[in-house]
């Protein structure tokens, strides 16, 4: 079945370091959506990338969708403390409204 | 507008016994999924609902039963309570397509003993 790994696990920045988290899938994915969650809390959706190649910014986060559709990333320039969390990728293949998790990178940054 | 509603918000269980985790969402969504979550497992697919009537499973669904009678309601069924399940379970509703994402409800945090 589909399988969204995402990379690395864990990732500790010094305030001001960029990070960024990879995502893979093993299907060619219809779209593909990312979420922060942050430490106690639940999942919120940040942003959905549906075409080939897309690359859509929200400040200071960064976010791509390969030209395969089958993988994405996403990047965050200059992290700040309020960036901590973990930062999942989640995709859908096809129109079955079956959506697929990655295990998440959690970030943790120093002040 | 109250989101997606989940309860009980904690739960410790025996083994063997069931019990069934509440979920409501009020904002007409016709997609609506369970996940559970556990250490270095990201979030795992349970179940999931794409409409009144309609179930099927996701990654994870042994141990586990589903209905969507609503479009509001979209309790999971714990059948017979093992230690395996012990995991924190969200519960999520998105609109069709998932254009805006899923909303997920604050969780319940299920031990069983």
């Amino acid at each position: 079945g589909q399988q969204v790994m995402q990379i690395p696990q864990y990732q500790h920045v010094q305030e001001g370091e960029d990070f960024t988290t990879y995502c893979n899938s093993s299907t060619t994915l219809s779209n593909i959506q990312w979420y922060k969650q942050r430490p106690g809390g639940h999942p919120v959706f940040l942003i959905q990338l549906v075409k080939s190649g897309e690359v859509k910014k929200q400040k200071r986060l960064t976010f791509q969708f390969g030209e395969a559709k089958k993988n994405s990333s996403l990047h965050i320039t200059a992290t700040q403390t309020t960036d901590v969390g973990t930062y999942f990728c989640a995709g859908y293949s096809g129109n079955t409204g079956k959506l697929i998790f990655g295990q998440g990178t959690t970030l943790q940054v120093k002040p | 507008n109250a989101g997606v509603t989940q309860t009980p918000k904690f739960q410790v269980l025996k083994t063997g016994q069931s019990m069934t985790l509440q979920c409501a969402q009020d904002m007409n969504h016709e997609y609506m999924s369970w996940y559970r979550q556990d250490p270095g497992m990201g979030l795992r697919l349970i179940h999931y609902s794409v409409g009144a009537g309609i179930t099927d499973q996701g990654e994870v669904p042994n141990g586990y039963n589903v209905s969507r009678s609503t479009t509001e309601d979209f309790p999971l069924r714990l059948l017979s309570a093992a230690p395996s399940q012990t995991s924190v379970y969200f519960c999520a509703s998105s609109p069709p397509g998932g254009g805006s994402g899923y909303t997920f409800g604050s969780g319940t945090r299920l031990t069983v003993v």
